[in-house]
């Protein structure tokens, strides 16, 4: 399948800052990555939906002036938590998505654990 | 209704025998299906995809999908301690612009 990587791959950091997770598809273009976030022992939560060149959409209930999300290129997406609070600990997960005709196969990143103090 | 439901378990099965997941849908625009696999603490890992009914077997793994019923189940043959874990259902449809949609898994555990 598909590699998709994630950097970094878990982070500490003081509440009040900002952090940047990197999504890469490395072996593919990816016109669309999808952000994720996983609480323990939950399911997957869609955060938002990232298309290259365009603004992010958001799901309902995920605050985009605080989970910024930039796709400049067909390779890269970024989610950047502004402003973290120990709340936003979480597993963060970016999925890309290849079309094949009328088909569409998603491939997951490793996952970035945030922990917030 | 959730748009995907699975059966959130834990499944019990003992080594060697035949695992069976199941998972229905809503949305019956629904055109791909997938399965992943979820280790504790570790992201998705796509194992499955089918598009078309019937069945579709790669290794130990046989996806079934009946679109009729809008029912979609994966089957491990011969399980291994080492398939433990969280089994997702995904659909895909025109729904949402081809938005992937999640069921919330279902935990697996193949007792040695």
């Amino acid at each position: 399948g598909a590699v998709v990587s994630q950097h970094p791959s878990r982070v500490i950091c003081k509440s009040g800052t900002s952090v940047k997770i990197e999504c890469r598809s490395l072996d593919f273009q990816a016109t669309t990555m999808f952000w994720y976030r996983q609480f323990p022992k939950q399911s997957l939560m869609l955060m938002a939906t990232s298309n290259e060149g365009s603004k992010a959409t958001y799901e309902q209930g995920v605050e985009k002036d605080k989970f910024l999300i930039n796709h400049a290129s067909l390779t890269l997406s970024t989610l950047t938590v502004t402003s973290a609070h120990p709340e936003d600990s979480s597993f963060y997960i970016c999925s890309a998505r290849i079309t094949t005709g009328l088909y569409n196969e998603q491939f997951f990143g490793p996952g970035t654990r945030l922990t917030v103090l | 209704q959730k748009e995907v439901e699975q059966n959130s378990g834990p499944l019990s099965v003992p080594e060697g025998a035949i695992a069976s997941l199941n998972c229905t849908y809503s949305d019956r625009g629904s055109q791909s299906f997938f399965w992943y696999r979820q280790y504790s603490g570790k992201s998705p890992e796509l194992i499955m995809f089918i598009y078309s009914n019937g069945d579709k077997e790669d290794g130990r793994f046989t996806a079934q999908l009946n679109k009729a019923s809008q029912y979609v189940s994966l089957l491990i043959r011969d399980s291994q301690p080492s398939d433990s874990a969280t089994y997702l259902c995904a659909v895909n449809g025109l729904t949402g612009g081809f938005k992937t949609i999640f069921g919330a898994g279902t935990r697996l555990f193949v007792k040695a």
